[in-house]
């Protein structure tokens, strides 16, 4: 099956750095990607629609210049977590669809923690 | 406006059966997905669902209903590795194409 890959697989930083995490579609082009943040023992929330080569849509209540995202090229979306804080602290996880429909594959996450 | 409920957590025990159930109320319809999820692991894909009745997969079959606005995800003869979150989600292919979760289900297998 289609294989999305995320890197890293855990980071942890210092408070008010940034952190980048690189989402990328294997043997697949995928226009659309999307982020999701998820904290423990809770389901996953909805953070962005990643969209390559235009701005990335982002759901009500995220705050777009804390959570950039890049959708350069047709394989890789990244999502950059600008000066962290403790809170951002989070199980990050990326996903991307096989044509418009169907199944959505999901990279392997990305555990942040911010001291 | 969106809005999909699952039971919070279940508990079963080895080689018995469990449904887990999904409400879902979505504004348009465009199918219904299960995923499990492993502690720390990303989530894996059990099924889809766009019309009604039931699918069979293995020991997991999924029931839908779109009248009704439910779903059900079936696990048969369960196994201790069956313990995990149970997710359904919604896709909103006019929303490019985005995928919502319920809250999930945390099943438990006892021995």
């Amino acid at each position: 099956g289609a294989v999305v890959s995320q890197h890293p697989s855990r980071v942890i930083c210092k408070s008010g750095t940034s952190v980048k995490i690189e989402c990328r579609s294997l043997d697949f082009q995928a226009t659309t990607m999307f982020w999701y943040r998820q904290f423990p023992k809770k389901s996953l929330m909805l953070m962005a629609t990643s969209n390559e080569g235009s701005k990335a849509t982002y759901e009500q209540g995220v705050e777009k210049d804390k959570f950039l995202i890049n959708h350069a090229s047709l394989t890789l979306s990244t999502l950059t977590v600008t000066s962290a804080h403790p809170e951002d602290s989070s199980f990050y996880i990326c996903s991307a669809r096989v044509g418009g429909t169907g199944e959505l594959f999901f990279g392997e996450g990305s555990r942040l923690t911010v001291l | 406006g969106q809005n999909i409920d699952q039971p919070t957590e279940m508990t079963a025990t080895e080689g018995a059966i469990v449904q887990i159930n999904c409400t879902y109320q979505t504004s348009g319809f465009n199918g219904l997905f299960w995923y499990q999820q492993h502690a720390g692991e990303a989530p894996t894909f059990l099924s889809y669902n766009v019309l009604d009745g039931l699918e069979e997969k293995g020991r997991f079959s999924s029931f839908l209903s779109r009248s009704k606005g439910y779903s059900y995800l079936l696990l048969k003869e369960l196994q201790m590795k069956d313990s995990a979150s149970y997710l359904c989600a919604a896709p909103f292919y006019n929303q490019g194409g985005k995928l919502i979760f319920g809250q999930g289900t945390e099943l438990s297998v006892k021995p």
